[in-house]
């Protein structure tokens, strides 16, 4: 079965700074990687996601690019705030068929920014 | 978080009593999932519907059952829970692949 793996666990940034978050995935199947952002007490949060048939995606601030060749994928945050403070999850699934949307998630990664 | 509600939102329970968590939609999605979030572990899949009584086991369904009745309802039944089993549990609905989450049921098993 698939397995993603996240790194770093937790990154510490400055507010103004980008923080970039890598994950890697294991089988060459799989179609589609979400992001989810969760804070805390609270469901993660879908914030941008990725089809393999496209290599970059941004939304704002936020980006996603795709390497499907090497078989991973990361989540670019410019000009961090505060409120960006939280868990981030990658995950990825081969869409479509009887795969039913199944996700495998990484570990997480905690990212503060400091004022 | 999509019009998905779960209940109870927490419990605490004792070894070997029986659980059900509830989860329940309002968008008529299809797909709905459960997962459990442990520290070092992210979320892992513990079974999944993709219709009216038509469900499938996870990653980690040992200990776990699960029905779907109707479309708007998905619960999770813990048959006879162990300490193992405190987690967070989460439920999920999913329209093609994009999966929306709900607030969680925090499970305390002492």
């Amino acid at each position: 079965g698939e397995n993603v793996e996240q790194h770093p666990s937790t990154l510490s940034v400055q507010e103004g700074d980008s923080a970039v978050i890598k994950c890697t995935y294991s089988d060459s199947a799989s179609n589609y990687f979400p992001w989810y952002k969760q804070e805390l007490g609270k469901g993660p949060q879908l914030i941008i996601d990725i089809r393999s048939n496209v290599g970059e995606k941004k939304d704002q601030r936020i980006a996603v690019t795709l390497n499907k060749t090497a078989k991973h994928f990361s989540l670019h945050i410019t000009e961090t705030q505060p409120e960006d403070s939280a868990v981030y999850f990658c995950a990825a699934t081969l869409a479509g068929g009887t795969s039913y949307g199944k996700l495998t998630f990484g570990q997480g990664t905690i990212l503060t920014v400091h004022p | 978080d999509a019009g998905i509600t779960q209940s109870p939102r927490h419990k605490v329970t004792e070894t070997g009593t029986p659980v059900t968590l509830r989860c329940h939609q309002t968008e008529n999605h299809r797909y709905m999932y459960w997962y459990r979030q442990d520290p070092g572990h992210g979320l892992r899949l513990i079974h999944y519907s993709y219709g009216v009584k038509d469900t499938d086991k996870g990653e980690v369904s040992d200990g776990y059952s699960v029905s779907r009745s109707k479309t708007e309802d998905f619960l999770l039944t813990l048959e006879s829970a162990t300490s193992s089993q405190t987690s967070v549990y989460f439920c999920a609905i999913g329209y093609t692949d994009t999966q929306y989450f709900g607030p969680g049921t925090r499970l305390t098993v002492l």
